[in-house]
């Protein structure tokens, strides 16, 4: 199936701990994505890489590192969690500015 | 940095009847302006996007209008069924830097 994935679904974790979520696309995409929606549905982008280059930091804790080792994957390693870390993090993909397609969501619950 | 502002932001409208929702930009830059769905527990879908060299764009029953004097866009859902309840969401986008609006959360009653 041509589609955004990301793994895993589902994430509870405790506050102090390191994890990673992975996204992959095989859309031939150039330009891959990090959003974070919150418990009000708000879509804020935290990340965006273009042929593997950053090119969007928002203002986002340090504690977020993105990775993306070829134009197909996007990865989102988050270290020393916090209880306001807990949302649903999209990972999408899009050729140049155009649509993005979004993956199906990582629900990340710190306690 | 781009602001987007949507209204409303929940619409309880009856099957058939149709649905509209505002937005309005700030950055006379922009130009990409999507509109995403999104059912319960489901990714954002794309369903409808207009660049700002066109001012109307329709789809069956989903239409799009762009005013770019006054930085605002509307999406147009007519002849509405149960299943076009969901959160909308409208974006605004310069040089990959898509921002969203809060969403409205529409329901169709039976």
């Amino acid at each position: 199936d041509t589609a955004v994935s990301q793994t895993p679904k589902y994430l509870v974790t405790q506050m102090g701990n390191d994890k990673s979520i992975k996204c992959e696309q095989n859309l031939g995409h150039d330009t891959m994505y990090w959003y974070k929606q919150d418990s009000k549905k708000f879509l804020k982008i935290m990340f965006s890489y273009n042929n593997k280059e950053l090119i969007i930091n928002e203002t986002v804790p340090n504690r977020f590192s993105p990775k993306s080792p070829d134009k197909a994957h996007l990865n989102l390693h988050i270290n020393s969690l916090e209880l306001g870390d807990s949302a649903v993090y999209f990972c999408a993909s899009s050729q140049d500015d155009g649509g993005r397609f979004f993956g199906p969501g990582t629900r990340l619950t710190v306690l | 940095g781009e602001n987007v502002e949507q209204h409303p932001s929940t619409l309880s409208v009856q099957e058939g009847d149709s649905a509209v929702i505002k937005c309005t930009y700030s950055d006379s830059a922009s130009n990409y302006f999507p509109w995403y769905k999104q059912e319960l527990g489901k990714r954002p879908q794309l369903i409808i996007d207009i660049r700002s060299n066109v001012g109307e764009k329709k789809d069956q029953r989903i239409a799009v209008t762009l005013n770019k004097t006054a930085k605002h866009f509307s999406l147009h859902i007519t002849e509405t069924q149960p299943e076009d309840s969901a959160v909308y969401f409208c974006a605004a986008s310069r040089v990959h830097k898509l921002s969203f609006g809060a969403g409205t959360t529409v329901t169709v009653r039976a």
